[in-house]
């Protein structure tokens, strides 16, 4: 039930494209849905994030896209740039309960955007 | 600068062996997360540890130890290495639990 599962494992855009991300989860506890890029060599940076309250979350050319009755959310870059190639985690925490905070990570998507 | 300091960036050591693996979360912050990124297994929370005190453990071995100090920053204790142990190895810190953190640049450890 911590399980967050995400897809598609690797994606090619073309620059100027539409990427799309989709990911999963069972807790419904999960309150938090941040997303983080991941250049190699580096850690992941948080993207940007939304709560449940909230269908859509627009920042700059990044949007998340948030279905609670189907416990799914999504990542969509528009115009994407070959600079926005990298590896791609949705994530999903709840500040109650036991987990205190804890990140439970997709297993990544590798954004490969052509020019 | 992600305001997170992770020390050493590159360890390699042998079979066998003890580490500890430094963190300096962001001024402020007083929680503290390790993580570990593998190929085959993602990102796995390890711990977390909240003003000084455990909060929450994940996958985390029993060769695998952490604490997080009254200056706030933290160590990661990895004992008894396994070839299965080489990882990259992730601290984050937040203000406060349950909203999104700030992770280091890693620290990459090679067991040979």
């Amino acid at each position: 039930q911590q399980q967050v599962k995400q897809s598609p494992q690797s994606l090619i855009v073309q620059k100027g494209g539409i990427s799309i991300i989709n990911c999963a989860y069972e807790n419904t506890a999960f309150d938090y849905f941040p997303w983080y890029q991941q250049f190699p060599g580096k850690g992941p940076a948080l993207l940007i994030a939304i709560r449940p309250d909230v269908s859509e979350k627009k920042e700059g050319r990044f949007t998340i896209s948030f279905n609670k009755s189907a416990k799914q959310f999504s990542l969509h870059i528009m115009d994407s740039q070959p600079g926005d190639s990298a590896t791609y985690f949705c994530a999903a925490t709840s500040a109650g309960g036991t987990s205190y905070g804890k990140l439970t990570f997709g297993q990544g998507t590798i954004l490969t955007v052509h020019p | 600068d992600s305001g997170v300091t992770q020390t050493p960036k590159h360890l390699i050591t042998a079979t066998g062996q003890r580490v500890t693996l430094r963190c300096s979360p962001r001024s402020g912050d007083l929680s503290v997360y390790w993580y570990q990124q593998s190929l085959d297994q993602g990102l796995q929370f390890l711990i977390q540890y909240y003003n000084g005190e455990e909060r929450a453990k994940g996958n985390i071995l029993e060769r695998f130890s952490a604490q997080q100090f009254p200056d706030l920053h933290s160590e990661l204790n990895l004992s008894s290495l396994e070839l299965g142990d080489s990882a990259l190895y992730f601290c984050a810190s937040s203000v406060r639990t349950g909203d999104g953190y700030t992770f280091g640049s890693g620290t990459r450890l090679t067991v040979v």
